[in-house]
């Protein structure tokens, strides 16, 4: 089946550092991908929408100068934690949409633990 | 708002017992009902997902109903097994407005051994 990969898998950095999490879509072209963030025991909070070839959409209360989304391809888009600090910390996990259509073709790549000293 | 509720938050069955998941909606504009599985340290799986216009779908031992007119949907899981142990979400979303998810809060499943 169609996978998503995520790197890092896992990231340790200082406070005030920038941090890229990139989500790559293996076997198939992703126009759309999501990001989102999820505290530990909780749900996912989707956090914005990345469209190939054009700007993020974010979810209200998301901070686009702090969450920096680019999607340059059909395969890739990196999510960058900009002067990150430790509120900052969480996992984060992209999916992505395979353009053939159905809602199912939704995947998910692994997660990103970020943490922030 | 919370717009998808999930309950209930644990869940502990001994092995072959059917754990049973609940969601509740409140937007009648979604019209796709997924239901995930995530292990620790792991993005979601997609496990089934159903659509308003069917009451039941079943796929391997996991199982959907869903009552369109309580705005309600279960997950149930039939003869669980210990590595079905795992946090379970719902979700919703709306097909028109670019499939965006919206989760429920999670609920976290024990099968003893």
């Amino acid at each position: 089946g169609a996978v998503v990969s995520q790197h890092p898998s896992r990231v340790i950095c200082k406070s005030g550092t920038s941090v890229k999490i990139e989500c790559r879509s293996l076997d198939f072209q992703a126009t759309t991908m999501f990001w989102y963030r999820q505290f530990p025991k909780q749900s996912l909070m989707l956090m914005a929408t990345s469209n190939e070839g054009s700007k993020a959409t974010y979810e209200q209360g998301v901070e686009k100068d702090k969450f920096l989304i680019n999607h340059a391809s059909l395969t890739l888009s990196t999510l960058t934690v900009t002067s990150a600090h430790p509120e900052d910390s969480s996992f984060y996990i992209c999916s992505a949409r395979d353009p053939g259509g159905s809602n199912e073709k939704l995947f998910f790549g692994s997660g990103t633990q970020l943490s922030v000293l | 708002q919370q717009q998808v509720k999930q309950s209930p938050q644990s869940l502990i069955v001994q092995k072959g017992g059917i754990p049973i998941i609940n969601c509740a909606y409140e937007n009648t504009a979604f019209d796709y009902f997924p239901w995930y599985q995530q292990f620790p340290g792991k993005g979601p799986a997609l496990l089934i997902a159903i659509r308003p216009d069917v009451s039941e779908k079943k796929e391997g031992r996991f199982t959907i109903s869903f009552n369109k007119s309580a705005k309600q949907f279960s997950l149930h899981i039939m003869d669980s097994q210990p590595g079905d142990s795992a946090t379970y979400f719902c979700a919703a979303s709306i097909t028109a407005a670019g499939n965006k998810l919206t989760f429920g809060g999670g609920t976290r499943v024990l099968v003893k051994p």
